[in-house]
């Protein structure tokens, strides 16, 4: 069935150093993806999105690209912040509007 | 612009007691309508969807139910809450796969 794995957290790094968060699907036709980021004790809120092969997402600093060939909406950032610190969670959305979510993947920075 | 609204923030009720959580969009008409259940340091579980008036689907059985009075109210409810249904619940609503979800600001249950 229709799926996304993220890589495990929680990831733990120094401040300015490089993110990546690996997010792959499972899915027919031609989905959108998003990444979604959520701080404590709040809700989840739309960090950046693609909804084409090849697209890429931005926003923040953060980047994805939309790879058809290896299913994959991978999550980078050039030098994280602590205040970048919360879950980000990877999802999918198909023709019925639903999104499929992946884990979620916790994000610890330290100064 | 749209906006959704959920409530209340926080709720501390005690096992066997009823449950209702209600969830409001502005700005938009005839969006689907989604309700998500976060336990402690996990992902999230879709327990109902909503693409109109009266239409709910279910995704898991469990101890809650779900309603769309109106275009843009939802509203999950329990008649006798468990221990297990103590959670952080997220209301989102969309317009179209392109589109994504906006969520609330989630409602904290502790079921003591």
């Amino acid at each position: 069935g229709n799926s996304v794995t993220q890589m495990e957290g929680p990831v733990t790094l120094s401040e300015e150093a490089f993110l990546t968060i690996n997010c792959t699907y499972t899915a027919t036709g031609y989905p959108s993806l998003f990444w979604y980021v959520q701080y404590p004790g709040e809700g989840l809120q739309l960090l950046l999105k693609a909804t084409k092969a090849d697209d890429k997402g931005s926003n923040k600093g953060f980047e994805a690209t939309y790879r058809k060939e290896t299913t994959s909406f991978h999550l980078e950032k050039g030098s994280v912040q602590v205040s970048d610190s919360a879950v980000y969670f990877c999802a999918w959305g198909g023709n019925t509007g639903k999104l499929i979510f992946g884990q979620g993947t916790t994000l610890q920075v330290k100064p | 612009s749209q906006t959704i609204h959920q409530w209340p923030a926080t709720l501390v009720q005690p096992v066997g007691s009823p449950l209702s959580l209600e969830c409001t969009v502005e700005g938009t008409s005839n969006p689907n309508l989604y309700w998500y259940r976060q336990a402690a340091g996990r992902g999230l579980q879709l327990l109902f969807y909503s693409v109109g008036i009266g239409q709910i689907s279910s995704e898991v059985p469990q101890n809650l139910s779900a309603s769309r009075p109106q275009d843009r109210q939802f509203i999950l409810s329990s008649k006798k809450l468990l221990l297990s249904d103590s959670g952080f619940y997220l209301c989102a609503w969309s317009l179209d796969r392109v589109y994504g979800y906006t969520f609330g600001s989630g409602t904290r249950l502790t079921v003591v």
